[in-house]
């Protein structure tokens, strides 16, 4: 049972290039999520999805797409990289809701837009 | 959901409990409040959450004010490894979203 994982760790991209970030869960969670944090911030929602073929927006949007084609992967895309999305990309996941509400957290991808 | 405000940053002894304050005070009757803590570079990592009454798990405890406009987040015997960013985040209980704010950076020291 691996939780959340993310693909991959680290990247690298020039302004304008445009690449998709992958994150599996295994353990049959409808919810996923997407944030990014900023130094010195806390976590900011980018989108997330209630369950396979569904996504919405978060708090900042702008400038990403998402996918939830299988209920175990949620994917994160940018268009078109900019110097403003570097940053750190968390996935989180939860089971359907009720009163524990516990996200599970995936490692995190470092991405560094030059 | 509710606003909540926290410390920046604390000091605690190795061995000795840590008291993490959570102000909330414009929380309504459906909110829950729940704490999470975020050890450096990693993601955040669950740690417990009340309603109302007191609460305690193999982590820590969460006292709740009478009239919910405050918590506090106690780690009883706090040691290097809970040096963490500890996020007080208030839900409606219904909802799917978690905002998290700045969080109290919590450091142990020897």
């Amino acid at each position: 049972n691996a939780g959340v994982t993310q693909t991959p760790k680290f990247r690298v991209l020039k302004t304008g290039q445009s690449m998709t970030l992958l994150c599996a869960q295994d353990m049959n969670h409808e919810y996923m999520y997407w944030y990014r944090q900023d130094p010195g911030m806390g976590l900011r929602l980018i989108h997330y999805s209630v369950g396979e073929g569904t996504t919405a927006k978060g708090e900042v949007p702008d400038g990403y797409n998402v996918s939830r084609l299988k209920k175990q992967n949620f994917l994160l895309g940018l268009e078109s990289a900019a110097p403003s999305q570097t940053s750190v990309y968390f996935c989180a996941s939860r089971s359907t809701p009720g009163q524990r509400y516990e996200q599970y957290f995936g490692p995190g991808t470092r991405l560094t837009v030059t | 959901d509710a606003k909540t405000t926290q410390p920046p940053s604390m000091d605690c002894a190795e061995g000795r409990a840590a008291n993490l304050p959570c102000n909330h005070s414009t929380i309504s009757g459906n909110e829950y409040v729940y704490w999470y803590r975020q050890i450096h570079s990693q993601g955040p990592q669950y740690i417990i959450h009340g309603l109302k009454n007191n609460e305690t798990n193999e982590m820590a405890s969460l006292i709740i004010t009478e009239d919910r406009k405050s918590s506090t987040l106690i780690l009883p015997h706090a040691t290097l490894r809970d040096t963490a960013v500890y996020y007080c985040i208030v839900r409606v209980g219904t909802a799917s979203k978690l905002t998290f704010g700045t969080g109290t950076r919590l450091q142990v020291t020897l």
